[in-house]
């Protein structure tokens, strides 16, 4: 059974700060996805990941897939209260199936 | 153009009942899929229609889960009998082919008591 650890499970931080947001699997995946989800609606692809040390930036936020794609960080710099929201990380291995982390609650305050 | 919708949006039942939810995916999207967050655990795969076919289903805890995608429109996922551990919110996912991005409904929260 491949497993997805989402660390830390809760984030509660000042705006202006930055955070970095871990995902990390003993199993390798073909691609890794970052998804926002707010209450009450379904998760949001943000990015998608596929080459082993890929780095991609989305405004503020920074992805990064690990070298032996196992692993990968999400990093927001200078949050704002508007980031607030629950960040989840998606393997996909093949066939369309994605196994989800259990996700990170991201709370930013004014 | 409309997302993916789910209907209900929640459903409160008693212990042996049945219930179907329902989920329309984008108009186009050929594969479907269903997931389920069971409260304080991770979002997990349920089950994949491409068009009318079910792609995979591994992911189904048991015979009383039932999907059906008739005429490859839209999907109904029905419990039968519900069972206290069904609660949790299940969402519904459409995407345009196998590996393309999946758009994700807002889900349905559903209660067993």
């Amino acid at each position: 059974t491949q497993l997805l650890e989402q660390s830390p499970q809760f984030l509660s931080i000042q705006e202006g700060e930055n955070l970095t947001v871990y995902c990390n699997s003993s199993s390798v995946f073909s691609s890794l996805q970052w998804y926002r989800q707010e209450p009450g609606e379904g998760p949001v692809l943000l990015v998608t990941v596929v080459t082993g040390g890929e780095v991609k930036k989305l405004k503020r936020l920074t992805f990064q897939f690990g070298d032996a794609r196992k692993d990968s960080s999400l990093h927001i710099t200078a949050a704002q209260p508007g980031d607030t929201g629950l960040y989840l990380c998606a393997g996909e291995s093949g066939y369309s199936t994605l196994t989800f982390g259990k996700g990170t609650m991201l709370l930013v305050s004014p | 153009e409309a997302g993916v919708t789910q209907f209900p949006s929640h459903s409160v039942i008693e212990k042996g009942q049945t219930v179907t939810l329902r989920c329309d995916p984008i108009s186009g999207h050929d594969n479907l899929y269903w997931y389920r967050r069971v409260m304080g655990k991770e979002i997990k795969f349920l089950l994949h229609f491409v068009k009318e076919s079910k792609q995979d289903e591994s992911g189904m805890p048991n015979n009383r889960f039932l999907a059906e995608r008739t005429g490859g429109t839209y999907s109904t996922l029905k419990v039968q009998p519900a069972e206290l551990e069904d609660s949790g919110v299940y969402f519904c996912a459409s995407s345009w082919g196998t590996g393309y991005e999946q758009f994700f409904g807002p889900g349905t929260r559903l209660t067993v008591l």
